[in-house]
């Protein structure tokens, strides 16, 4: 099944505890991307990846971290969580998104609901 | 102005009205656009895409795109209590370069009332 795997679902850290959220794909796509979800502020872009080895800042980058070492990953790291990073995160993934033909079609992960007390 | 707005809701229809949900975008030259839908507590799932002017169908659902006037609608007839949910408009919008990001609205959050 065509997929996008995150994990964990659930977790609740302290400040200052570093932590990795993971994300995997199985569709050999090559744009992916995490975006954070608040009320009332809609789906926020963190980092974005067009492939390997190729990472930007979205609109809210400040205190992640990303790598794309290989093409089905893209792990989300914070450093030193803060409570204001307390969110809901999803990745998401698709084939190359931005041509000028238009952008391919983002396949989500099913969240990852993060609490940083 | 934000790259993507929506009309912020709370909307809320009776079973078999037509829903309007609509979304207004920054860049004129923006060619991809797409409309998801989000269940509570759940990921967002592509329900249309649109890249040309005019109406797309698609069962209950009709997406409208005018680009002169920067607006993406999109119609639900007959509307279920199984549509309740948040709409949450797309636009691939270009920032400086030949490629272009994916920005979304904040939502519009829909309730179907029996």
């Amino acid at each position: 099944e065509a997929q996008v795997t995150q994990n964990p679902r659930y977790l609740i850290t302290v400040t200052g505890k570093k932590l990795t959220v993971t994300c995997s794909q199985n569709m050999n796509h090559e744009y992916m991307s995490w975006y954070r979800q608040d009320p009332g502020l809609g789906l926020r872009q963190i980092y974005y990846s067009m492939n390997v080895e190729v990472t930007d800042k979205g609109d809210v980058p400040e205190g992640y971290k990303v790598s794309r070492k290989e093409k089905r990953n893209f792990p989300l790291i914070l450093e030193s969580p803060s409570p204001n990073q307390t969110s809901l995160y999803f990745c998401a993934s698709s084939l190359f998104e931005g041509s000028r033909s238009g952008a391919n079609v983002l396949t989500f992960g099913a969240g990852s609901r993060l609490t940083v007390l | 102005q934000k790259e993507v707005e929506q009309n912020s809701g709370p909307l809320s229809v009776p079973e078999g009205a037509i829903a309007s949900l609509n979304c207004t975008y920054s860049d004129r030259v923006s060619q991809s656009f797409f409309w998801y839908r989000q269940y509570s507590g759940k990921s967002p799932e592509l329900i249309m895409s649109i890249y040309s002017n005019g109406d797309k169908e698609d069962g209950r659902f009709t997406a409208q795109l005018n680009k002169a006037s920067q607006y993406v609608s999109l119609l639900i007839r007959d509307s279920q209590p199984s549509d309740s949910a948040t709409y949450l408009c797309a636009v691939n919008i270009r920032r400086g370069s030949t490629l272009g990001r994916l920005y979304f609205g904040r939502g519009t959050q829909l309730t179907v009332w029996p």
